[in-house]
């Protein structure tokens, strides 16, 4: 099993520019989360998907949106990338969103400039 | 919604000391409390969770303690080794919504 699974790995994106971060999990998990993590800030959550056919806003969802494409798939938009979205964003999902344990991808290292 | 503070952001000790790592959260509806450890490059991975049934919870040198009255918990490692140096997350969460993290604690162990 691969887990949590992020792609790319790395970006470097131009002002203005836009891009999807894709994440996928084999484990059979209902709910996926986007986080962000920036030096000092700790992980704030951009976005989540209870399960599939529902999302919701977390606590800085402003500048992105998501797409729960199906149950393993759940996707982060940038439309129009600003220098304040550079940031390590991970993925993370788990077997139901009460209570259980979050199992996090590698991470995207993207950089807007 | 939820906020979460974490105490103190560094945290500089001895081989063979213990760590104590405090949170406190603000919405008395959650119920339940994961520590994550983040090794430098890697992701963050769970290392002892409790829920608010519990007041305490133990695993080897880890262990947790929950005070609902109070809204707080705390992460303790006792016999600190080099391994242990990390950023360590809280977090909080309640039915039906999402994990909110505090900002972290970087843990340095010097032999």
């Amino acid at each position: 099993n691969a887990g949590v699974t992020q792609t790319p790995k790395f970006q470097v994106l131009k002002t203005g520019q836009s891009m999807t971060l894709q994440c996928a999990q084999d484990m059979n998990h209902n709910s996926m989360y986007w986080y962000r993590q920036d030096p000092g800030m700790g992980l704030r959550l951009i976005y989540y998907s209870a399960s599939e056919g529902t999302t919701d806003k977390g606590e800085v969802p402003n500048g992105y949106n998501v797409s729960r494409l199906n149950k393993r798939e759940f996707s982060l938009r940038l439309e129009s990338a600003a220098p304040s979205q550079t940031s390590v964003y991970f993925c993370a999902s788990s077997v139901q969103i009460m209570n259980t344990e979050a199992f996090f991808g590698q991470g995207t290292r993207l950089t807007v400039v | 919604g939820e906020n979460v503070e974490q105490h103190p952001s560094t945290l500089s000790v001895q081989e063979g000391d213990s760590a104590v790592i405090k949170c406190t959260y603000s919405d008395s509806a959650s119920n339940y409390f994961p520590w994550y450890k983040q090794e430098l490059g890697k992701r963050p991975q769970l290392i002892i969770d409790i829920r608010s049934n519990v007041g305490e919870k133990k695993d080897q040198r880890i262990a947790v303690t929950l005070n609902k009255t109070a809204k707080h918990f705390s992460l303790h490692i006792t016999e600190t080794q080099p391994e242990d140096s990390a950023v360590y997350f809280c977090a909080a969460s309640q039915a039906g919504t999402a994990l909110i993290f505090g900002k972290g604690t970087t843990l340095s162990v010097s032999s």
